[in-house]
């Protein structure tokens, strides 16, 4: 079945205890991204990568790194993190690198920073 | 600055009503792709059509469908005949080359449809 996989779904942790939350597509997809949902907000882009090795900003990539060693795997690291980035977030894959096809979201993980 | 607008928060209607839901978009690009998607109750998020900027169909498909107007910048989205089932909320997005593809994301509009 084709999917994008994100793990853990549901986080609770602590300011400063660096996570790392998983993300893998098995679609053979070039693009891949990651956002967060809040209240009111929508969903903003946090980073995205438009193939292996190349990843860029979104709009608040503050206090989040990424990196893609492989095509399917594009995990989102939280070095050290705030209550302010407690939100629902979601990774995303495309078919092609230019962000011009539609996104398959993954399930989604609601992270708790207290 | 690439920017999407949904204006109308919250919608709430009665079975059977029919429902407009506003994007309009703003971009200096002149190739351009525009998204709507779906987040039901349960919280995935569900594509629902992609247009891109020279194509300026409407595009039906069912009891959806979609009017792209350029003139306007405005890409909305009508449910005919609405159903319970309609209720989630609805998220237009815009892509383009500015800043190297990015996704902009509207703030959603909340549609509930009452039995």
């Amino acid at each position: 079945e084709a999917q994008v996989t994100q793990n853990p779904r549901y986080l609770i942790t602590v300011t400063g205890k660096k996570l790392t939350v998983t993300c893998s597509q098995n679609m053979n997809h070039e693009y891949m991204s990651w956002y967060r949902q809040d209240p009111g907000l929508g969903l903003r882009q946090i980073y995205y990568s438009m193939n292996v090795e190349v990843t860029d900003k979104g709009d608040v990539p503050e206090g989040y790194k990424v990196s893609r060693k492989e095509k399917r795997n594009f995990p989102l690291i939280l070095e050290s993190p705030s209550p302010n980035q407690t939100s629902l977030y979601f990774c995303a894959s495309s078919r092609t690198g230019q962000g011009d096809y539609e996104q398959y979201f993954g399930p989604g993980t609601r992270l708790t920073v207290t | 600055a690439q920017k999407v607008t949904q204006a109308q928060t919250e919608i709430s209607v009665v079975e059977k009503e029919d429902v407009t839901l506003d994007c309009v978009y703003e971009t200096r690009d002149t190739t351009y792709y525009l998204f709507w998607y779906k987040q039901p109750p349960s919280g995935e998020l569900v594509f629902l059509i992609r247009r891109n900027s020279f194509d300026e169909q409407n595009e039906i498909s069912g009891r959806y469908s979609w009017n792209f107007q350029k003139s306007t910048s405005s890409f909305n989205f009508t449910i005919t005949a609405s159903q319970v089932v309609d209720s989630a909320v609805y998220f237009c997005a815009l892509s383009s080359y500015t800043g190297g593809f990015k996704t902009i994301f509207g703030a959603g509009t909340r549609l509930f449809v009452k039995a």
